[in-house]
């Protein structure tokens, strides 16, 4: 089965731009989650989609990163503007409900660097 | 809020030797405690532990939970190179899945 796909693979940026981060999850995979992961921590979970709805976006700074997955499969997640604290490797990871925990699978991820 | 704390977070070890790492959690309605070994960028899926006392066993790996004192422990025997990582230990509660910050074993030659 394929994994879970991301791109860019690498982005740097200035502070202030914009950026934007796509995942496609395993094929089936009806929960898709975007985890932020700063360099000595563990990753972060930032937003959480059941299909095309969003189940917890409570850590998401949501006055400047927003996330969306219209039709229920690839989902973007979108920076703007960026700050020097946003830094990090952006994750995604899907699931589905009849796996449980064993079904996550995370993708290789998007390392950000805001100069 | 649920918090997972792991330790130490990091550790360098010559080859052969072995390790534990230690993993403590407060997790509101506990489902399950995971732990990935995380090289590059993305974790892969070591083990799952629901159950206390019982031992999840992969190769040189091993892990047990103990659900009265809320913690894990992950050993890895006769340790290689290739061990070398970080190892992330992730609870399954309320919250989701909340993890810790890693514990980066490195295994010198």
């Amino acid at each position: 089965e394929a994994g879970v796909a991301q791109s860019p693979r690498y982005k740097i940026i200035e502070k202030r731009q914009s950026v934007a981060f796509w995942c496609n999850p395993i094929s089936g995979h009806a929960t898709l989650y975007w985890y932020q992961q700063i360099l000595g921590q563990g990753p972060k979970l930032l937003i959480q989609f059941q299909n095309n709805g969003v189940v917890d976006d409570s850590q998401l700074p949501k006055d400047r990163f927003s996330a969306e997955r219209l039709k229920g499969v690839d989902s973007t997640l979108k920076i703007q503007p960026a700050k020097l604290e946003d830094s990090a490797v952006y994750l995604c990871a899907s699931n589905s409900a009849d796996r449980g925990e064993l079904g996550y699978t995370f993708g290789s991820g998007t390392r950000l660097t805001v100069v | 809020e649920d918090k997972v704390v792991q330790s130490p977070l990091s550790l360098v070890v010559h080859e052969g030797d072995t390790v534990t790492l230690n993993c403590s959690y407060e997790v509101t309605n506990f489902r399950s405690l995971l732990w990935y070994k995380q090289e590059k960028k993305a974790p892969t899926f070591l083990f799952m532990l629901t159950s206390s006392g019982i031992e999840k066993k992969s190769g040189r790996l091993s892990s047990i939970l103990d659900k009265k004192e809320l913690f894990s422990i992950l050993n890895i025997t006769a340790t290689q190179t290739g061990d070398s990582a970080i190892y992330l230990c992730a609870s399954l509660g309320a919250d989701g899945l909340t993890f810790g910050k890693g514990t980066h074993l490195i295994i010198q030659p």
